[in-house]
């Protein structure tokens, strides 16, 4: 495809229990980015990756997120031990260039 | 680090009007200021970006402007269109470290 996939579109989780996200970036973008937004609330940077290193990660908002790249392509995140306050709808997004972001429509997390 | 205030939170304009959303940024090093279009069910999509050595920047209906000493930019959308009504986020950057911190969000809503 050509833009950005993401999936599951939609998650629906227990309380206590791990997900994991995946995105597919944009061929040959180097960069990618995770972002999560809460109902009417902006965009909370989390990670960011270039190639399969993580050069800043100071939004992860605990030890229970972490993400993953591997072959400077594909892009794990997981939530371990889920809570109600990560309900949220987390974004993927790729890049060629400085700044120029090109989104997924991002997984809705819903942790009951 | 960073931080993006956006205002309004909320704008209703009648079709054919124009529309102003404001954002201010505290860091004087960032100087990419992208704007980006969300709508409904969708990832938020690049419309238009200044870099800090220009002060204003027009694509069709759509400008901005940015005013470094001020530290605030400018969204202004002209002759507004239904299909306008959307979500618009503003952020900012630092070339070198490209991670994009966005604002809280304007939605646009346009009426016929």
């Amino acid at each position: 495809g050509a833009g950005v996939s993401q999936s599951p579109s939609n998650k629906v989780t227990e309380k206590g229990k791990d997900v994991e996200l995946r995105c597919d970036p944009i061929s040959g973008h180097t960069a990618l980015y995770w972002y999560r937004q809460s109902l009417g609330q902006g965009l909370e940077f989390l990670i960011y990756f270039q190639g399969n290193s993580a050069p800043d990660k100071s939004g992860l908002p605990s030890d229970r997120f972490s993400a993953e790249r591997t072959g400077g392509s594909v892009s794990t995140l997981t939530i371990q031990r889920t809570q109600q306050e990560d309900s949220a709808v987390y974004l993927c997004a790729s890049s060629a260039k400085p700044g120029k972001l090109f989104f997924g429509s991002g997984t809705q997390l819903s942790v009951l | 680090g960073e931080n993006v205030e956006q205002h309004p939170s909320t704008l209703s304009v009648q079709e054919g009007d124009s529309a102003v959303i404001k954002c201010t940024y505290s860091d004087s090093a960032s100087n990419y200021f992208p704007w980006y279009k969300q709508e409904l069910g969708k990832g938020p999509q690049l419309i238009i970006d200044i870099r800090s050595n220009v002060g204003e920047k027009k694509d069709q209906r759509i400008a901005v402007t940015l005013n470094k000493t001020a530290k605030h930019f400018s969204l202004h959308i002209t002759e507004t269109q239904p299909e306008d009504s959307a979500v618009y986020f503003c952020a900012a950057s630092k070339s070198n470290t490209d991670k994009l911190i966005f604002g809280t969000g304007t939605r646009l809503q346009v009426f016929p």
